[in-house]
């Protein structure tokens, strides 16, 4: 089966820096990727890794690393609209997706 | 302009009373996705069709079916909805395989009486 951990809550101030680890298990790992939701909301695409290192996406990267199973979302810059839930998600044999559990960001002023 | 559209947004059945929810894309994309969401948890796959290949998750109960007669339409029927079903029920399209973005749409939350 599929297995992915990521912190239930972080919280941070406005303008801050703030990075949501996810490790995973997964046969038939294809790559890793990020989702934003607001609350009532539904999920956006924010960044994807299929190869190991960092991906950036103005203020927000994303990195990888395949021999750790392990994978993180950075969040620069952080602003109230930020505050939201974020998914991390692995897609594996060819077409399917299994998201982790997600991480409630807190922004405060 | 709306990509990916779910209707109805709010539905309310009864115990045990069929329900159809449906889906519809403008991307032409080749792959649909229906997940369950229940509060403060993540979207779970029910199931997926690569163009018309239907394939199921092991875990999904057999009172949901799916079907997609095109491209652009896809429907979730919840044949005997219990209270355990209600839910946020989204619908995502991919351009083709997993490695692809998928573009949600807004969900039907679904309750059950």
């Amino acid at each position: 089966g599929q297995s992915l951990e990521q912190p239930s809550e972080v919280t941070a101030v406005e303008g801050a820096i703030v990075q949501i680890n996810c490790t995973y298990q997964t046969s038939g790992f294809y790559g890793l990727s990020w989702y934003q939701q607001h609350d009532g909301g539904a999920p956006t695409f924010l960044s994807y890794n299929g190869l190991d290192g960092l991906e950036e996406t103005g203020r927000f990267s994303s990195f990888l690393s395949r021999s750790d199973s392990y994978g993180y979302l950075l969040l620069q810059e952080l602003q109230m609209k930020d505050s939201a839930s974020y998914f991390c998600a692995v897609s594996y044999n060819f077409n399917k997706f299994y998201f982790g559990s997600g991480t409630k960001l807190n922004v405060k002023p | 302009d709306a990509m990916v559209i779910q209707n109805p947004r709010y539905q309310v059945t009864q115990f045990g009373k069929p329900v159809t929810l449906s889906c519809s894309q403008t991307l032409n994309h080749n792959v649909m996705y229906w997940y369950q969401q229940k509060s403060s948890q993540a979207p779970k796959l029910l199931f997926h069709y690569y163009d018309k290949d239907f394939n199921n998750e092991a875990d999904t109960p057999d009172n949901f079916q799916s079907r997609r007669p095109n491209t652009s339409f896809c429907f979730l029927d919840i044949r005997s909805p219990g209270l355990g079903d209600a839910a946020m029920y989204l619908c995502a399209t991919s351009r083709d395989h997993g490695t692809d973005t998928q573009y949600f749409g807004p969900g039907t939350r679904l309750t059950v009486l």
